[in-house]
């Protein structure tokens, strides 16, 4: 069985570019969430998918966008790069998006915004 | 409304010796709970989970964690520190219509030889 991955590994960035970020959930999980940590914090719930459709959102500005493809995989993009989006960025994917479902999470994308 | 309030920041014991990572929550609903660990450059790993069965729930590699209502915590222990066990943890909490996860801050657990 293969695990949550997400690509690219590293990223540098400048100010005002924009980026896309990338995530296969493990297999068979129809539910993917992303999540921003910042050095030093908890990580911070930015939105989730189900089924290809958004189904929650946290405080993240619109600029924060993101697709659910059928196979399950998602995106982030981030539009309009500020040096604060520089962070880790996680995906997490779950068997169903009841509130018991644990997440299994990928490595991370590194994000250096400059 | 939905918090975690990890109480400390960081904690270091001596290897073999006991640990004890407190955590509380704040939730509008009846919560799920979960302890993560998450060592360096690698994803975070689910310890332990608490979904309204067994207040008292075993996790791996000898981890686990007690629920208790009345005083809104789910505190993780373990009876004996070993090495391996440095790394970060954060208490989680889930609750609503979805498992939108609210994390705690995270405490840093440091084992001495």
């Amino acid at each position: 069985e293969t695990g949550v991955t997400q690509s690219p590994t590293h990223l540098i960035k400048t100010r005002g570019q924009q980026v896309t970020l990338r995530c296969s959930s493990q297999s068979g999980h129809n539910t993917v969430s992303w999540y921003q940590q910042a050095l030093g914090q908890g990580p911070q719930f930015i939105f989730q998918y189900y089924r290809e459709e958004e189904n929650g959102r946290g405080n993240f500005p619109p600029r924060f966008s993101g697709l659910q493809f059928p196979n399950y995989s998602s995106e982030l993009n981030v539009n309009a790069l500020e040096l604060d989006d520089s962070a880790l960025y996680l995906c997490a994917s779950s068997l169903g998006f009841e509130a018991y479902n644990e997440q299994f999470f990928g490595p991370g994308t590194r994000l250096t915004v400059l | 409304a939905q918090s975690v309030t990890q109480l400390d920041s960081h904690v270091s014991v001596s290897e073999g010796t006991p640990v004890l990572l407190r955590c509380n929550y704040s939730s509008s609903y009846s919560p799920s709970l979960f302890w993560y660990v998450q060592h360096p450059n690698k994803g975070l790993q689910l310890l332990l989970k608490y979904t309204s069965a067994a207040t008292l729930v075993k996790g791996i590699n000898g981890f686990e964690a007690e629920f208790k209502k009345s005083e809104t915590s789910f505190h993780l222990t373990k009876p004996s520190a070993h090495m391996s066990d440095a790394a970060e943890y954060f208490c989680v909490v889930s609750g609503g219509n979805f498992n939108k996860f609210y994390f705690g801050s995270g405490t840093k657990l440091n084992v001495k030889p």
